[in-house]
């Protein structure tokens, strides 16, 4: 089946430096990845959808600036979080998809957690 | 805006017991739902689907059913293994969204 990969799988980092975190499809290509963010014992929050060569289209109440995704390939995804604080450390997760018959299939991503200090 | 909750977990059984995990929704219209399985260290995979009420997913021995009168779609597995010991989300997207708006996870433990 269909793989999606992030590096790193886990990441610790000071406060006010930035983190990227990589959002690979492995064996298919991908027109559209999604980034969520997971708080413990929450859902997965969608943050930002990101369409290859595009702008990414943030969720209401993401900051643009302080997350920032590039989708420049059909296989990488990046995020990249600017001046990173405390407040900052949670799982993230992507996924990807591919139109098969017309129906959309998400595959995702193990996850990354990330820790500010 | 569109929601799901699910019953918190975590769920402790002994194997061969009958699996109930529940989960209801809210949104517009008419959307499709999941239910996504996370093993330890994986990422989350599809455990089943179904678009439109009445339907009913299945796959590996689970089934849920879209109750739309309800706004429920509940993972129901007659015997559970060991090896289904995982957590479980349930997901819907509204039609026309190709995101998927998911519930907190319930956490299953399957004792032998």
């Amino acid at each position: 089946g269909a793989v999606v990969s992030q590096h790193p799988s886990w990441v610790i980092c000071k406060s006010g430096t930035s983190v990227k975190i990589e959002c690979r499809s492995l064996d298919f290509q991908a027109t559209t990845m999604f980034w969520y963010r997971q708080f413990p014992k929450q859902s997965l929050m969608l943050m930002a959808t990101s369409n290859e060569g595009s702008k990414a289209t943030y969720e209401q109440g993401v900051e643009k600036d302080k997350f920032l995704i590039n989708h420049a390939s059909l296989t990488l995804s990046t995020l990249t979080v600017t001046s990173a604080h405390p407040e900052d450390s949670s799982f993230y997760i992507c996924s990807a998809t591919t139109s098969s018959g017309g129906t959309d299939t998400q595959y995702f991503g193990p996850g990354t957690r990330l820790t500010v200090l | 805006g569109d929601s799901v909750t699910q019953m918190e977990g975590p769920v402790t059984l002994s194997e061969e017991a009958f699996l109930t995990i529940n989960c209801t929704y809210t949104a517009t219209g008419y959307p499709s739902l999941f239910w996504y399985v996370q093993y330890p260290g994986e990422g989350l995979q599809l455990l089943l689907k179904a678009t439109k009420a009445d339907d009913k997913g299945s796959n590996k021995g689970f089934e849920a059913t879209y109750r739309k009168e309800t706004t429920s779609f509940h993972l129901e597995k007659g015997s559970v293994q060991v090896s289904d010991s995982a957590v479980y989300f349930c997901a819907l997207r509204r039609a026309g969204r190709r995101a998927l708006t998911f519930g907190s996870g319930t956490r299953l433990q399957v004792q032998p």
